[in-house]
């Protein structure tokens, strides 16, 4: 199972949005809802902010948004802070019973 | 609150294997499953596979399916994840992690993590 797609690196100043993409194939994102989201802090642990394509858990911010067409799933981050510079993986089930991971964003906030 | 526990880094000699503990509180084990991630440094995360809690049946990722072996005591409320002929690039942090509710395919809460190192 390949790793999903995602651009390397991404930036913007405080205030704007920015959107990350994540694209599979029909065997993972373009196949199931359950595509989800997760932030990570150097040297700490990921953490979900997005679930089922764009269900916040409780406490998340609802600056973070996703949406999904096809193969390709979006996190859109609204209102950039300081403190979302971090990295940023998507993940989806996929039809082999499976979970896949895509291989980071780095969010820059300039 | 929900709490995953993970055993302490390890050093590994090439072609050793390793258990990695993961005891967890705070819920009810039995309802939930546990899925092992792990991350090689600098690199994304990377499902193992995954544990169905109650009965044990197991699904794992077919890069280490031949080397795996995903486990739970539901007495202590632990799940183990074994993994045989070690290689170099098995290092990286391992991490236990419970899904979200019934149905759902994400991860909720996550372990510590346990750095595995494979070095001669």
């Amino acid at each position: 199972q390949s790793a999903l797609t995602q651009p390397a690196s991404v930036s913007g100043s405080p205030g704007q949005s920015i959107t990350i993409s994540c694209t599979g194939t029909s065997s993972d994102v373009g196949g199931y809802h359950h595509v989800s989201w997760y932030q990570q802090f150097p040297g700490k642990a990921p953490k979900v902010i997005l679930y089922d394509v764009s269900t916040r858990p409780s406490g998340v911010s609802t600056r973070f948004s996703g949406s999904k067409s096809g193969d390709t799933a979006s996190l859109t981050i609204s209102g950039l802070q300081a403190d979302d510079e971090a990295d940023y993986y998507c993940s989806s089930y996929t039809s082999a019973s499976t979970v896949v991971f895509g291989g980071g964003t780095k969010l820059t906030v300039l | 609150q929900v709490q995953l526990v993970q055993s302490g880094a390890v050093l590994k000699r090439p072609g050793a294997s390793v258990k990695v503990s993961c005891k967890a509180s705070g819920y009810t084990f039995t309802s939930y499953g546990i899925s092992w991630v792990r991350q090689a440094p600098g690199q994304g995360p990377e499902w193992m596979g995954w544990v169905n809690t109650p009965n044990g049946q197991t699904q794992y990722a077919q890069n280490v399916q031949d080397r795996v072996t995903m486990t739970v005591d539901t007495s202590t409320a632990t799940a183990y994840m074994d993994l045989r002929n070690l290689r170099a690039d098995d290092t990286g942090v391992y991490y236990c992690v419970r899904d979200g509710p019934a149905g759902e395919i994400f991860f909720e809460y996550w372990g510590q993590g346990t750095l595995v190192t494979v070095s001669s």
